[in-house]
This record gives structure tokens, C-alpha cells and sequence, in this order.
């Protein structure tokens, strides 16, 4: 079974703390996605990578940052927590312009 | 840019019930996805389709791509409270997807 993890399914933290989502998965995919969602806005894409130390900017990048040292590894970094940034945070991954494989997604808050 | 408009937003059905899910683009779609997501939790592929007239389905769901390829449907037959859910549908032509803003599905017994 493929598999995408993301790292925690809740989260609390303090504005101006910095924060980490991490995501693994496990299928040697070349492609890896994060977006975040929010009521009556849908899925937006954040950054996404096509390969290992590579990013690039998606939708709405403002306030955050990536890594992707290992192919299997994509970090969401918010390097000061804002509470507009509270929403649901979904990591995918995918091989060429194959379908999508998503995390459970962690539901961030920030207070 | 591409966009994708679902509708309704929103659908309340009985049990048993026949529902149908539109998403229309404003680009012609080189490929549709269909996915659904239990509430708080992530997206599960359902269906991909790329031909004009492309139809598929799976148990009780049929997707269908259109002709000209800027429509999908998504019709769920005799509706089960275990098809509750959101249903996004997705769209991309090169390894990025955007999707639309989903509708919300309840199934009361």
C-alpha cells in the first residue's frame, strides 16, 4: 500500500513560533505537494518540489518555507506562526503526471 | 489561470437516494480527478478520466468527462451514509493539480 505521513494530526502552537510539518512517504516519488485548506477556499497549493533540494513557489508561499533534503522528506516550515495561518495542512506526492497520493493532513492552530 | 467551479456546494440527501456532482473549467481538462475526504481527514483518489466522453466507474460512483472536456460529473447511485464526505474534483496539465472547492455530501438515514 503507498503511504504518505504526515508527522502530527493536530497542533497547537503560539504566534510567532516557528513551526515544522513534516511528510514522508514511502512510493520513491519524484514529486512532492503541500497545500492548505481552508472553508470556501478549497485546496491551495503552497510549494511543491521535483526533486531532491529543489522548490517551487505555489499559490500562496507568502509566510512559509520548505525543505527537501531526501527524496522521501518534504518539511513545511512556517517561520513565524501567524493565526491566519491556522488551517488543515495537506502533504501529497506523485510520480510524472500520475495521480496524487495525500497524508491524513494535520489540523494546525495557532493561538 | 485554470479554475474549477463545483456544484452544488452543498447536498443533503436521503438514503437510497440518486445525487449527481458538476465541475466545470475554465480551460479544457487534459485530465480530471476525483477524489473524496472523510471530514478532518486527507483526499482519497477515486477516479481519473482523459478522454472527451470518458466514463468510469467504481461500485456505485460514475464519473463522466464531457465531449469538449471542460465538464465531469460525479453520480453516485442508491447513496449510502458511507458516501458522506467531501468530493473535489482536480485538474492539471503538467504535475501540478488545482482543485476545486468541493461539495459536501450528507446521507441521513
Amino acid at each position: 500500500d503507498v503511504k504518505v505521513t504526515q508527522s502530527s494530526r493536530y497542533l497547537v502552537k503560539r504566534t510567532g513560533e516557528k513551526v515544522f510539518l513534516e511528510c514522508v512517504q514511502d512510493m520513491d516519488h519524484e514529486n512532492m505537494f503541500w497545500y492548505r485548506q481552508d472553508p470556501g477556499l478549497g485546496l491551495r497549493l503552497i510549494y511543491f518540489s521535483y526533486d531532491v533540494k529543489m522548490k517551487e513557489k505555489g499559490d500562496i508561499p507568502e509566510g512559509y518555507s520548505v525543505s527537501r533534503e531526501k527524496k522521501e522528506r518534504f518539511s513545511l516550515i512556517l517561520e513565524s506562526a501567524s493565526t491566519n495561518q491556522t488551517s488543515m495542512y495537506l502533504c501529497a506526492s506523485s510520480s510524472g503526471q500520475e495521480v496524487l497520493f495525500f497524508g491524513s493532513g494535520t489540523q494546525l492552530s495557532v493561538l | 489561470s485554470q479554475e474549477l467551479e463545483q456544484s452544488p456546494q452543498s447536498l443533503i440527501v436521503q438514503e437510497g437516494k440518486n445525487l449527481t456532482i458538476n465541475c466545470t473549467s475554465s480551460k479544457t481538462l487534459y485530465g480530471l480527478y476525483w477524489y473524496k475526504q472523510k471530514y478532518g481527514e486527507g483526499l482519497i483518489f477515486l477516479m481519473m478520466l482523459q478522454k472527451g466522453g470518458e466514463e468510469k466507474s467504481h461500485e456505485k460512483i460514475t464519473a463522466k468527462l464531457d465531449e469538449k472536456k471542460q465538464q465531469s460529473s460525479l453520480h453516485i447511485t442508491a447513496s449510502q451514509p458511507s458516501h458522506a464526505g467531501i468530493y473535489l474534483c482536480g485538474a492539471g496539465n503538467t504535475d501540478k493539480l488545482i482543485f476545486g472547492t468541493g461539495t459536501r455530501l450528507q446521507v441521513f438515514p
